[in-house]
């Protein structure tokens, strides 16, 4: 049973346009959700995260959307860059433990 | 700050054989996570320890994977007998808190 999913399992985008990734979740319990960025043959790199408290949350470039009733988050990206191109990784968990369920990835490629 | 450390990057072994996995977290994180990676997927937690004591291992394969952290720093994952299907890389990660977790650069395994 996947608790977290990830759709989409790549991305093409334009150089400084917007890149949307997409992640679903099946367990009420979850009330923490990251996003994880991952180059080749190096670990996950934390990107943003959100409380289910809040429905979005901001950092530079990068905003994460909550849809608590439908149970969906996205990562938006703008303006994406060349750099950006990487696996993005959704991840959901509980504040009162540590345990986090990954989506799959989505492999996101900016062209420039 | 130093970073997760984990050794080695890379082992190849054959079916049938043994392998152990050593990991270093980040200095003065109590809680300490080993999670598998499969080619195309996320990664999928295997245990945690908070300090030198076992929180979660529900997703461990006990007859054949086992993890130590003594004197709650350091962690070493074994595997014994390997098979075929343990090929994956093993991230090793640490956090403070039950939210962000740190990746290291993790262990790519390949079984023969």
């Amino acid at each position: 049973d996947q608790q977290v999913k990830q759709n989409s399992p790549s991305l093409s985008v334009q150089e400084g346009r917007i890149s949307i990734l997409n992640c679903d979740y099946t367990n009420s319990m979850f009330d923490y959700f990251l996003w994880y960025k991952k180059y080749p043959a190096e670990g996950p790199t934390f990107l943003i995260s959100i409380s289910s408290i809040k429905d979005k949350n901001e950092d530079g470039r990068f905003t994460v959307f909550l849809n608590k009733s439908a149970k969906h988050l996205s990562l938006h990206i703008v303006p994406s860059q060349p750099g950006d191109s990487a696996v993005y990784f959704c991840a959901a968990g509980g504040t009162s433990y540590g345990k986090l369920t990954f989506g799959q990835g989505t492999i996101l490629t900016v062209h420039p | 700050e130093a970073g997760v450390a984990q050794s080695p990057r890379y082992k190849i072994i054959e079916k049938r054989q043994s392998v152990a996995f050593w990991c270093n977290p980040i200095s003065g994180h109590a809680t300490l996570y080993w999670y598998q990676q499969i080619l195309g997927q996320g990664p999928k937690l295997l245990i945690q320890f908070q300090n030198n004591g076992v929180v979660d291992d529900s997703q461990l394969p006990k007859d054949r994977f086992s993890a130590e952290r003594l004197k709650g720093v350091d962690s070493t994952l074994k595997i014994q007998p390997a098979k075929l299907e343990d090929s994956a890389v093993y991230l090793c990660a640490s956090s403070q808190t039950n939210n962000e977790q740190f990746f290291g650069p993790g262990t790519r395994l390949t079984v023969l």
